[in-house]
């Protein structure tokens, strides 16, 4: 499974647009990459997937370079709400795995 | 359809006691996974199980822990005679039988281990 390179942690404010990059040098051509979401004491929430280019969704957005190398999970006009740790997971695009965490970037936002 | 839960939600164990974690699945998923946190770590994952059978096992304790999925009722992560290193928050995740690119894992609120 390829391996992940995120920022420990990062601040923003309200209202600002929130960029986290995750670096996978080794990800595979079958491989996906996925970020999740883990407020404190709770599990892990799945927020977005992607495989080239850029994908959003009503939570986020992912863009993922050509050489797939990195990817960027960009929050929109975040809140407070949003100060979580995020988690920048790669796996292959068949079958089952099991989920590999890293440490994750652990996000605050301050008013 | 109930998400994945997880009972009891906060379990104190003293040193040498067994601790019995639960873990229903949500509806329709069959792939149920075990993960352990440590304060202020990220997840590390213990076990991958398919109903009835254990199809990854590598972050388990070779000692005192052990994991089922039974064919009726939740799957149930055990850990004998516990010690302080135990307490930790053990999530529980499960996906739809259909695998694939879009196979999403649902965690449930985890159980909270503490070992006086």
């Amino acid at each position: 499974l390829a391996k992940t390179t995120q920022p420990i942690s990062m601040d923003s404010y309200e209202g600002q647009e929130v960029n986290i990059t995750c670096s996978h040098n080794n990800i595979a051509t079958n491989d996906y990459i996925t970020w999740y979401q883990q407020f404190p004491s709770q599990g892990p929430r799945f927020i977005i997937q992607g495989y080239k280019t850029k994908v959003t969704n009503e939570v986020a957005s992912l863009f993922i370079p050509a050489d797939r190398k990195s990817s960027t999970l960009s929050l929109p006009r975040v809140s407070l709400s949003d100060t979580a740790v995020y988690y920048c997971l790669v796996g292959r695009n068949t079958g089952f795995q099991k989920l590999v965490f890293g440490t994750g970037t652990r996000l605050l936002v301050s008013p | 359809n109930a998400g994945v839960m997880q009972n009891p939600r906060h379990l104190v164990r003293r040193r040498g006691q067994e601790a019995r974690l639960r873990c229903s699945p949500m509806k329709g998923h069959s792939h149920v996974y075990w993960y352990r946190q440590l304060p202020e770590e990220g997840l590390k994952f213990m076990v991958y199980l398919q109903k009835e059978n254990i199809i990854d096992e590598s972050g388990m304790p070779k000692e005192r822990f052990s994991a089922e999925f039974p064919k009726e009722g939740p799957s149930i992560l055990r850990i004998q005679q516990v010690v302080r290193g135990d307490s930790a928050a053990y999530f529980c995740a499960s996906s739809p039988d259909e695998g694939g690119a879009n196979t999403e894992a649902f965690f449930g609120q985890g159980t909270r281990l503490t070992v006086v």
